[in-house]
């Protein structure tokens, strides 16, 4: 079975701090793909990334940057100075190779202080 | 690019009463998820259409929940007789149909159902 875990329930931050924030995910399958999403306080589900199991390079996006490590099944993400509108609930999710439902982490609500 | 809309944005209802949920994912996505959180709890998947044909539904709780995808457009999930414990947020969410692979799949703002 998958199983995605997000240890941090909750993490507080003064602005211009980093913060990472940590998913471990469970899967017996070889190919997967993980993904992150946003949550503002609007509701919506925002995608941020999407990585597959095959493709183990960090990637960066201007303030935001994820770190995939298959021998840990983590899938980390770092934001780097950051700022007030960064606060909202993070999810990790991990689906198999075929257009599955996504298994959904519980969450990590981030509040960044001004 | 219209986002996934979905409708309501809040309903409130009584126990025992019926309730239907909409959602108009975007325009050439095939595929449709329907999830939803209970307060508190993780988002848990419901079900899953490729165009109008149900993939998967094995989150469906019980057979109160009735999902329908009319010509592969936009889906609707009813839930007849409502309880307690449906109250939460629903969620839509539409993706590109890629064979294999998972593509990123967008969301819609949800619809908070409370049940009284």
């Amino acid at each position: 079975a998958q199983k995605v875990t997000q240890a941090q329930t909750e993490i507080s931050v003064v602005e211009k701090e980093d913060v990472t924030l940590d998913c471990v995910y469970e899967t017996r399958d070889t190919t997967y793909y993980l993904f992150w999403y946003k949550q503002p306080p609007s509701g919506e589900l925002v995608f941020l990334i999407r990585r597959n199991s095959f493709d183990e390079q960090n990637e960066i996006s201007g303030r935001y940057s994820w770190n995939f490590q298959k021998s840990t099944s983590s899938f980390n993400f770092t934001i780097t100075a950051s700022q007030v509108v960064d606060s909202a609930v993070y999810f990790c999710a991990l689906s198999g190779n075929y257009g599955q439902n996504f298994v959904f982490g519980p969450g990590t609500r981030l509040s960044v202080l001004p | 690019e219209a986002g996934v809309t979905q409708f309501p944005s809040h309903s409130v209802i009584e126990k025992g009463q019926t309730v239907t949920l909409r959602c108009d994912p975007i325009s050439g996505h095939d595929n449709l998820y329907w999830y939803r959180r209970v307060m508190g709890k993780e988002i848990k998947f419901l079900l899953h259409f490729v165009k109008e044909s149900k993939q998967d539904e094995s989150g469906m709780p019980n057979n109160r929940f009735l999902a329908e995808r009319t010509g592969g457009t936009y889906s609707t999930l009813k839930v007849q007789p409502a309880e307690l414990e449906d109250s939460g947020v629903y969620f839509c969410a539409s993706s590109f149909f890629a064979g294999t692979g998972a593509r990123e799949q967008y969301f819609g703002p949800g619809t908070r159902l409370t049940v009284t």
